[in-house]
């Protein structure tokens, strides 16, 4: 079992939906990393969070320490945002696990 | 432009080859990682360097080696390359602590005919 799991692996959405990516951990962090591969292979940090949420535009991220759980929402989503997106917990500076990655795919 | 340089961009060489692969983290980060993305997979470390000193290793086959240099940039060497090597690989530097922001290069494309 991976210690970082991404649900759902691939998601296919309607342009203007609204879009969560859900990451559970299993290790306890020093803080969440949220990364955006685009389709050429470049990877952009989104987001990282050590508690409660954070806004970026229309990219939402979340995470309960408790529940060890994190979530990224897309408002109003479009095709642009169509990429792979990534969880990954940073355990310690010599240790950061990476989710799968969930692959998303909006449709004008 | 995220601050991390990587060279090449791409490399096509054939079985057997030795190439290098070259990280430049961005300014003032200590921590230099080197993952590898093979097609439709999910990034995985091999190993992690800091400030000179190697930190961490992942699955990192033995026919590759890795270094960090005094001005903190990072070599990833690859050796005696198979088929199966060809691939993204990716450097990713971070400050003094995992805490700090995950900045990627762009990543050396690899290709082994």
């Amino acid at each position: 079992k991976n210690e970082v799991e991404q649900s759902p692996q691939n998601l296919t959405a309607q342009e203007g939906e609204f879009i969560t990516i859900n990451c559970s951990y299993s290790v306890g962090i020093s803080a969440l990393h949220w990364l955006q591969q685009h389709p050429g292979g470049g990877i952009v940090s989104l987001f990282m969070l050590s508690s409660g949420k954070k806004k970026h535009g229309r990219l939402i991220a979340t995470i309960n320490i408790q529940e060890k759980h994190s979530s990224l929402h897309i408002t109003a989503s479009h095709p642009r945002d169509s990429a792979v997106y990534i969880c990954a917990d940073a355990v310690r500076d010599d240790k950061i696990i990476f989710g799968k990655g969930t692959r998303l795919h909006i449709l004008p | 432009d995220s601050g991390v340089t990587q060279t090449p961009k791409h490399l096509i060489t054939a079985t057997g080859q030795r190439v290098t692969l070259r990280c430049s983290p961005r300014s003032g980060d200590l921590s230099v990682y080197w993952y590898q993305q093979s097609l439709d997979q999910g990034l995985q470390f091999l190993i992690q360097y800091y400030n000179g000193e190697e930190r961490a290793k992942g699955n990192i086959l033995e026919r590759f080696s890795a270094q960090q240099f005094p001005d903190l940039h990072s070599e990833l060497n690859l050796s005696s390359l198979e088929l199966g090597d060809s691939a993204l690989y990716f450097c990713a530097s971070t400050g003094v602590t995992g805490a700090n922001v995950l900045t990627f290069g762009a990543g050396s494309r690899l290709t082994v005919l």
